[in-house]
């Protein structure tokens, strides 16, 4: 079964950092773009940052660049979000997710999508 | 950036009865487009992608169309299970910025 586990969220003050993990299993994790997706409480999906198979590419939305860093260790199947210099704004449920197929390329739409961590940005 | 618009924001549908959610984007996305499906204290899950074709497992009450900036998203017969947050997520662009749609609501009439 193909899974994605996320961990590491939580509550931070302002201007803290934080670690997001997720773990993959049930595919080869190496052969797939992953991304970071959030959505704030009662609000819609937004974008955070993609990695490619390799790790060769990375990119994000303009809002976090520079204060978060998405990397992956293939020989763990694992992916990370690094985040520095926490706001309030960030607040948000994390997903991780695949791209829906393992193509050199971006496909650009993603499945599946882990189940989620809560980071909390508050004083 | 590309801004993804959704309409309406809350649609109140009775069970049975058909649904159609629509999509618009700032600019066009040729093809490249795609559906997810929200419930409440769950992830999102891929329904269509490149507009019109359904995800593995998706059930044919789900239909997609669209090109360039109009897309639409139309549930033949509404289940309870449909009831639920639609979006929206367009991918036509490099470097990657991906942009989601706001939501529509799928609620019971």
């Amino acid at each position: 079964e193909v899974q994605l586990v996320e961990s590491g969220g939580g509550l931070v003050q302002p201007g803290g950092s934080l670690r997001l993990s997720c773990a993959a299993s049930g595919f080869t994790f190496s052969n797939y773009w992953m991304t970071w997706v959030r959505q704030a409480p009662g609000k819609g999906l937004e974008w955070v940052a993609i990695i490619k198979q390799d790790g060769s590419e990375n990119y994000y939305v303009d809002s976090v660049k520079g204060r978060f860093t998405i990397s992956r260790d293939n020989a763990k199947n694992s992916l990370y979000l690094q985040m520095n210099s926490l706001r309030a704004e960030d607040t948000a449920v994390y997903y991780c997710a695949r791209d829906q197929a393992s193509r050199i390329y971006l496909i650009g739409w993603f499945d599946p999508w882990g189940q989620g961590t809560l980071v909390t940005v508050s004083s | 950036e590309i801004v993804m618009t959704q309409s309406p924001a809350t649609l109140s549908v009775s069970p049975g009865e058909r649904a159609t959610l629509s999509c618009r984007a700032s600019q066009s996305v040729s093809s490249n487009l795609a559906w997810y499906q929200q419930k409440p204290g769950q992830a999102p899950r891929l329904l269509i992608y490149r507009a019109s074709i359904r995800a593995t497992g998706i059930s044919a009450r789900f239909s997609g169309s669209g090109s360039g900036t109009e897309f639409t998203l139309t549930i033949s017969s509404l289940q309870s299970e449909d009831f639920a947050v639609y979006y929206c997520q367009q991918y036509n662009n490099w470097p990657p910025a991906l942009t989601f749609g706001g939501g529509t609501k799928v609620e019971i009439k």
